[in-house]
């Protein structure tokens, strides 16, 4: 048991660039969760992945928010034309499915939007 | 949806001392977890607790469900107690969606 990781743990970028955050999860685990943290505030839900299926996608992830788990392994979140906004930290989490489950965290990838 | 509301926001504390840290939520849950973010911004989970009291070593936390709270207790606290706790809910039983605080910033000092 590795632990939840992700890859880069900082990235600084330019207003309007691309960007993709990846998530490696604890590999008996199907679902996969992203938050997003602002400072001062609690983790905010985005969206989360039981295997390859996306499931539930928060109305906070906008059109330029994408995220996929192809083979129900790792997982990306791609942000489009970034926006000073959008600087924050992502988390990534996982879990076994069904109930009473810990969800476990990885140490999150911060984005600063210059 | 639901909405979670921690206390107090802040805490400071001398080691050794003991604290209990509140949270409120304002509908049914069946999933509450409680989290310790460290200073470097780890989120480690300290327990599932959507009803009754469980205890880790020096942590316990109690939830009445019937009653929308939670709390957390912390004895003999530590330096390394430092950081935010955060509280987390979901209306159903997976983690599928938690639903978090805003956190109690825990400091322990010397």
């Amino acid at each position: 048991d590795t632990g939840v990781s992700q890859d880069p743990r900082h990235k600084i970028t330019k207003r309007g660039q691309n960007v993709t955050f990846r998530c490696d999860p604890i590999s008996e685990h199907n679902r996969l969760y992203w938050y997003r943290q602002t400072l001062g505030q609690g983790p905010e839900f985005l969206t989360y992945f039981q295997n390859e299926a996306q499931l539930e996608k928060s109305r906070l992830l906008s059109d330029r928010f994408s995220a996929e788990r192809p083979k129900g392994s790792f997982s990306t979140l791609e942000i489009q034309r970034t926006e000073q906004g959008d600087s924050a930290m992502y988390l990534c989490a996982s879990s076994r499915g069904g109930f009473g489950n810990t969800i476990y965290f990885g140490e999150g990838s911060w984005l600063t939007v210059v | 949806g639901i909405q979670v509301e921690q206390s107090p926001p802040d805490l400071i504390l001398q080691e050794g001392a003991n604290s209990t840290l509140r949270c409120n939520f304002s509908d049914s849950v069946n999933n509450l977890q409680w989290f310790h973010q460290n200073p470097w911004g780890q989120l480690i989970n300290l327990f599932y607790i959507p009803s009754g009291t469980k205890q880790n070593g020096r942590l316990s936390a109690t939830t009445v469900a019937t009653e929308r709270y939670s709390l957390l207790y912390i004895s003999s606290s530590q330096t390394t107690d430092s950081g935010v706790y955060f509280c987390a809910v979901s209306d159903t039983g997976t983690a599928s969606k938690l639903t978090f605080g805003t956190g109690t910033r825990l400091q322990v000092t010397l």
